[in-house]
Parts: C-alpha cells; sequence; structure tokens
C-alpha cells in the first residue's frame, strides 16, 4: 500500500483554469504538507495542517486553498492557473510535527499550465 | 531561505564511501539536522537525523562537528541507485516547517 498517494500525478491545463490535486496518507500521521518544487529543484514549503487546522502558510496567494476535511486527506486547490505554477507539487506527511519523525513525502504531481 | 549549504554536486565511485558535507552554521542548541534524498523525480526520501550525536542506520551515518555547525552523510559503499540529489535541512523549534535548500546532486558511476 503507498503510505501517501497523490492524484492526479500529471495534469496539463490552460491559464485561468481551477484545478485540484488530491493527497490521502494511510500512516494515521498527525501532520500533512504541501511543497512546491520548481523548476530549479527547490522544495518549498506552502502549507502544513496539524490535525486538520492550518499551521503554516508561507504566503501562499490566495488563489491556492487546502482543504482538509480530515487527517488523513490534505487536497490543493488552486484558481485561476498562471503560468508560473507550473511545478511539481508534492504532498508529505509527518507523526507529529518533523520535530518528532520524518517526513513521508507522495511521488509527486506534475502542473503544466499553457 | 534555506539556511543549510552544500556542494552543487559531487562524483563517487560505486562501491566507494560518499561523504556528503553540509554547512549549518547558524543552527540553534535544539534544532536536528535531517537528511533526505531525491532519486530522480520521486518524492524525497527520508535518510537520517541527529541533534549532537553521531547517528547510523542501515541506509547511512550521520556525523556531526563538536560545534553542530557542519555534518557529514556517508554512504559507506555507494551503488549506482545512490544518485539523487541530497538534501541537508534544519529543523525549525515547533517542527512544523522545513526549507530545503539545493542539495547535493550526487552522481555514482560505475
Amino acid at each position: 500500500d503507498t503510505a501517501v498517494s497523490q492524484t492526479p500525478k500529471y495534469l496539463v491545463t490552460q491559464m485561468g483554469n481551477d484545478k485540484s490535486i488530491k493527497c490521502e496518507q494511510n500512516l494515521g500521521h498527525d501532520t500533512m504538507y504541501w511543497y512546491k518544487q520548481d523548476s530549479k529543484k527547490f522544495l518549498k514549503i506552502m502549507f502544513s495542517y496539524n490535525n486538520k487546522e492550518l499551521i503554516i502558510n508561507e504566503t501562499v496567494p490566495n488563489r491556492f486553498s487546502p482543504k482538509s476535511p480530515d487527517k488523513a486527506h490534505l487536497n490543493l486547490h488552486i484558481n485561476s492557473l498562471e503560468l508560473g505554477d507550473s511545478a511539481v507539487y508534492f504532498c508529505a506527511s509527518s507523526r507529529d510535527g518533523v520535530w518528532t519523525g520524518e517526513l513521508f513525502f507522495g511521488e509527486g504531481s506534475r502542473l503544466t499550465v499553457l | 531561505d534555506a539556511k543549510t549549504t552544500q556542494p552543487p554536486s559531487m562524483d563517487c565511485a560505486e562501491g566507494r564511501a560518499a561523504n556528503l558535507p553540509c554547512n549549518h552554521s547558524t543552527i540553534s542548541g535544539n534544532e536536528y539536522v535531517y537528511w533526505y534524498r531525491q532519486i530522480h523525480s520521486q518524492g524525497p526520501q527520508y535518510i537520517i537525523h541527529g541533534l549532537k550525536n553521531n547517528e547510523t542506520n542501515e541506509m547511512a551515518s550521520l556525523i556531526i562537528t563538536e560545534d553542530r555547525k557542519s555534518s557529514t552523510l556517508i554512504l559507506p559503499h555507494a551503488t549506482l541507485r545512490d544518485t539523487a540529489v541530497y538534501y541537508c535541512i534544519q529543523v525549525y523549534p515547533g517542527g512544523f516547517k522545513t526549507i530545503f535548500g539545493a542539495g547535493t546532486r550526487l552522481f555514482v558511476k560505475a
């Protein structure tokens, strides 16, 4: 069983569209994250949720809206997509904060905005 | 911005030890050092972490200097499958926020 799974793996869309990426973890972890990896391969945190509550929002534009319906899911919805949103988005989870354990990453969702 | 600095790339011969350095000169007393790697475009994978003492697990060893300003990840017998980008990160107090820098691209050559 995949510990952290993301769907879709690939997403190609036009500028201005709205899209969502889903993430699920079956590890029983309390904390989930969204990271963005751009073309230069820098991996930057976007959001962190702990027990369904938003803990970190790294000055991400309002067009990005995470939603955590329960501890096992953290979805990412993006409105009015822009060219600069093209990147690989990684979901991750950890048992508590990273302080107490390692991050488990999904395989990534590659978003291409045309 | 990432607080750690790593060389952009390194080469290693297959079967030899790969020693990957990391500087974290601003690390505070309660911050851990974590190492991850990313193979091709897969999700990053946890390797090891430490606070003060040297650590070893089935994947690697972590050597932390006494002043904690730098560390070295050691892959004792590198294989071709160890070719990846290796990230050294400081984990901030509170633990929810991590920043990954550019990492070191390790090439293991036959």
